[in-house]
């Protein structure tokens, strides 16, 4: 069965330093992986998606993320925190690969950047 | 465009009550799809629906829980006899829903439900 990990449910950086949140899977056969942020009060919005094309994904609002089947990883990055990146991070596995189906979340870290 | 819309954003509720959450897709979107989110936590599946039928009612945690989309639009989840465990915030997500790799799910706002 697939899972998610995140490492980290709380995770502080300075206003310009790297973001780094960590993400491991398990799944017996090549997933499909996401990253999607919560803002406050807001849903949920996809940052980027690892569909088994490039491993080194770039997403929205300068976040990218690699896939790494070695280690079962799929951190997110980003080299430079803005004020604005503060939110919840989740990230997600598909279920089954070539389907439709729903998708299974970790627990979430949630960002703050400080001035 | 419009995106998905949850109604109501907050319901109160008493236990042992039932309650109706509705999810407004994107236009054109054939899956839906019913996550759970309680404090602390990610969402946790609870039933996908391709066009009118539920594709996937796995995630459903007991038969007090049922989910409808009658005419492949809108969809509404159904709790009965409600416990203060059933207090979450229930997101709905709607895809285009025809195409591989999985096409991005978007998220709508979510209902707050709150089981006194």
């Amino acid at each position: 069965a697939q899972s998610v990990t995140q490492l980290g449910s709380h995770v502080s950086v300075s206003e310009g330093a790297l973001v780094l949140l960590r993400c491991n899977y398990s799944s017996s056969v090549p997933p499909y992986l996401f990253w999607y942020v919560q803002y406050p009060n807001q849903g949920l919005q996809l940052l980027l998606k690892y569909t088994s094309a490039a491993t080194l994904v770039k997403g929205i609002n300068g976040f990218e993320a690699e896939f790494k089947k070695s280690e079962t990883s799929f951190h997110l990055t980003k080299p430079s925190a803005h004020m604005s990146d503060a939110a919840e991070y989740f990230c997600a596995v598909s279920v089954e690969q070539g389907s439709q189906g729903n998708l299974i979340f970790g627990k979430g870290t949630k960002l703050s950047v400080k001035p | 465009g419009a995106g998905v819309s949850q109604t109501p954003s907050n319901k109160v509720t008493e236990k042992g009550k039932y309650v109706e959450l509705r999810c407004d897709p994107i236009s054109g979107h054939t899956a839906l799809y019913w996550y759970r989110q309680s404090l602390g936590q990610g969402p946790e599946f609870l039933i996908y629906f391709q066009g009118t039928g539920a594709a996937d009612d796995s995630g459903l945690p007991n038969d007090r829980f049922f989910a409808v989309r009658p005419e492949g639009s809108v969809s509404t989840l159904k709790i009965q006899r409600t416990e203060r465990g059933d207090s979450a915030v229930y997101l709905c997500a709607s895809s285009l829903g025809t195409s591989l790799p999985p096409d991005t799910q978007y998220f709508g706002p979510g209902t707050r439900l709150t089981v006194l």
